[in-house]
């Protein structure tokens, strides 16, 4: 089955630096979506990607999704104590639902 | 607009005990599903409804798990009997009908069976 995979696991940043993760899927995706976990939440919905090699940005955040539709990235520009949590990618494969990856854990030390 | 919500938020049991979780979504949102969430993993579908049929339930233990979805409207999720690695957060998302939408979370319920 489709699996998705999300490097790195956890990632420390002192607060200012940049930060990015990186969401694989083992097979080509329709589409994908990126939610935000914060400690104690519930997932929240940030964007979705459609396009192969499309780029979107929010404020500080910016979602790219590959070429070939396997991969995705999030980068976040000076990262601020409130972007502390987790973040998921989900990738949805043609007639599947949506699978979530395991989710990286971002700390920013203040 | 309203979000998802979800009862009860914490639920501590003693396993082969029995539970239910009740979740209302958005009004509106004919996509429901339900997610269970094991501490330090990603959200893992249980079972995905379109208005009260039922869409996918491929990854749902069905010889303990059981939802419904009676009236299109609100869902319920019953684990019976309960073992210890159902201990979880059990949420619910609701979405608008169609692959191009984001999910609605729900503020979950923390199962704990001991």
């Amino acid at each position: 089955g489709q699996q998705v995979m999300q490097i790195p696991q956890y990632q420390h940043v002192q607060e200012g630096e940049d930060f990015t993760t990186y969401c694989n899927s083992s097979t080509t995706l329709s589409n994908i979506q990126w939610y935000k976990q914060r400690p104690g939440g519930h997932p929240v919905f940030l964007i979705q990607l459609v396009k192969s090699g499309e780029v979107k940005k929010q404020k500080r955040l910016t979602f790219q999704f590959g070429e070939a539709k396997k991969n995705s990235s999030l980068h976040i520009t000076a990262t601020q104590t409130t972007d502390v949590g987790t973040y998921f990618c989900a990738g949805h494969n043609y007639g599947q639902n949506f699978v979530f990856g395991p989710g990286t854990r971002l700390s920013v030390l203040p | 607009e309203a979000g998802v919500a979800q009862s009860p938020r914490y639920k501590i049991i003693e396993k082969r005990q029995s539970v239910a979780f009740w979740c209302n979504p958005i009004s509106g949102h004919a996509t429901l599903y339900w997610y269970q969430q094991i501490l330090g993993q990603g959200p893992k579908l249980l079972i995905q409804f379109q208005n009260n049929g039922v869409v996918d339930d491929s990854q749902l233990p069905k010889d303990r798990f059981s939802a419904e979805r009676l009236k299109g409207v609100d869902s319920t999720l019953k684990i019976q009997p309960a073992k210890l690695e159902d201990s979880a957060v059990y949420l619910c998302a609701s979405s608008l009908e169609g692959v191009n939408y984001g999910y609605t979370f729900g503020s979950g319920t923390r199962l704990t069976v001991v």
